[in-house]
């Protein structure tokens, strides 16, 4: 596709609930990763796939959290049980894996847990 | 490891003043460096990065930064300020010799414009 696509834009799910949140990036694109970006801050790294190898997770904040990317496509991060603590802005970026560094974001996925 | 610092979470001026975004980074090898801008309600949009080659880097809009080695600086700046500059904007440092493109953000700055 032409950018980034994240789905859904927003979500509100109630304490304990499980949620998925997807990310299309650029066709083509090796590199996708995940930021969490909570109110007034700056985006926070949670994990990185290089096509459909998860090469580092060590931004995820809790064994709640899983990503997925079996086909090296389209990513899914997970989160089980929710808290109130995961309400945030989730973005997707991703890139060509070729190390010139810029990362194309996605509009972000904007989940309140009530 | 890796970490940036923006000096002031807000930042006003007036319309047709220059604007001065601060950012210092802190990289263990030489690093590659961004300026994003964020939109209320939008993803991160690239105004221009470092990547070793001119340290006077010049990006959309007519933003420019200039990397300072000396000064482990990044600071983004313009001449003159429009309303529609009003934004977040995110300083971020990358270690290409990884083979990764990971970006490590500041908390970022909010500039507002006034008329």
């Amino acid at each position: 596709g032409a950018g980034v696509s994240q789905s859904p834009r927003y979500k509100v799910a109630k304490r304990g609930q499980d949620v998925a949140l997807r990310c299309d990036p650029i066709s083509g694109h090796v590199s996708l990763f995940w930021y969490q970006q909570a109110l007034g801050q700056g985006p926070e790294f949670l994990t990185y796939f290089q096509n459909e190898a998860q090469l580092d997770k060590s931004g995820l904040p809790s064994d709640r959290f899983f990503a997925e990317r079996p086909e090296g496509s389209v990513s899914t991060l997970k989160i089980q049980r929710t808290q109130q603590e995961d309400s945030a802005v989730y973005l997707c970026a991703s890139g060509s894996g070729r190390g010139a560094g810029e990362l194309f974001f996605g509009e972000g996925s904007r989940l309140t847990v009530l | 490891a890796q970490s940036v610092t923006q000096l002031g979470s807000h930042v006003s001026v007036s319309e047709g003043a220059l604007v001065l975004l601060r950012c210092n980074y802190s990289s263990s090898v030489p690093p590659y460096l961004f300026w994003y801008v964020q939109y209320p309600n939008q993803g991160l949009q690239l105004l221009l990065k470092y990547t070793s080659a001119a340290t006077l880097v010049k990006g959309i809009n007519g933003f420019e930064a200039e990397f300072k080695k000396s000064e482990t600086s990044f600071h983004l700046t313009k001449p003159s300020a429009h309303m529609s500059d009003a934004a977040e904007y995110f300083c971020a440092v990358s270690a290409p010799q990884g083979g990764s493109e990971k970006l490590v953000f500041g908390k970022g700055t909010k500039l507002t414009v006034n008329p």
